[in-house]
């Protein structure tokens, strides 16, 4: 069964900083891989998702994340972060109709 | 277009009963997997259903059950609650999973 490790459970940064959320998952197949977003009191929103084709994928509200295959890492990025861009990622692998996530990594961005 | 809908919102119940969840799905949509996210953690996988049969489970016990119509809304049963069942449970719609999938904003459910 696949896993996913997000590396850091809380990432503070300024506004305007760039920031990275990291990722690695583990699985003996071929995986699909996303980034969700959960701000409080909220359902999961998709940010981005690789199926396959470019490494690099672009998502909503200037994110972008690139897959590795070597390094089973999948990291998210973002090159100039808001207060609004405060909340909870949480990375995900899918595989055969099974959805696992991350343990997530809270995001706060400070003025 | 609705999204997924998930009801009730907030939901407290004691020890030892029994509760119901109930999820519709995003239109088009005829999968609907269900998640627990205690305080603090990833969301965890209890079961995914499809054409209302149970296709995947996680690891979770038998007191967690569940049910999907033929309009492919889905219901989520826990008996005997503990207390260590407290938590956000999300219910998730797709139609193909590799497009990713739809949540619901969840059910908070508080045991006391």
């Amino acid at each position: 069964a696949q896993s996913v490790t997000q590396l850091d459970s809380q990432v503070p940064v300024f506004e305007e900083a760039p920031v990275e959320l990291r990722c690695n998952y583990s699985s003996s197949v071929s995986v699909y891989l996303f980034w969700y977003v959960q701000y409080p009191n909220q359902g999961l929103q998709l940010l981005l998702k690789y199926l396959s084709g470019s490494t690099l994928v672009k998502g909503i509200n200037g994110f972008e994340a690139e897959f590795n295959k070597s390094q089973t890492s999948f990291h998210l990025r973002k090159p100039s972060v808001h207060i609004s861009d405060t909340a909870e990622y949480f990375c995900a692998v899918y595989n055969n109709n099974d959805m696992r996530f991350g343990a997530g990594t809270r995001l706060t961005v400070k003025p | 277009d609705a999204g997924v809908t998930q009801s009730p919102t907030h939901l407290i119940k004691t020890r030892g009963q029994q509760v119901t969840l109930r999820c519709s799905p995003k239109s088009g949509h005829d999968t609907v997997s269900w998640y627990q996210q205690a305080l603090g953690q990833g969301p965890q996988f209890i079961f995914q259903y499809y054409e209302e049969e149970e296709r995947q489970r996680g690891n979770f016990p038998d007191r967690f059950s569940g049910h999907q119509f033929p309009n492919y809304s889905s219901e989520l049963n826990v008996n005997a609650l503990l207390l260590g069942d407290s938590a956000l449970y999300l219910c998730a719609s797709s139609l193909q999973g590799i497009l990713g999938y739809t949540f619901g904003s969840g059910t908070r459910l508080t045991v006391v």
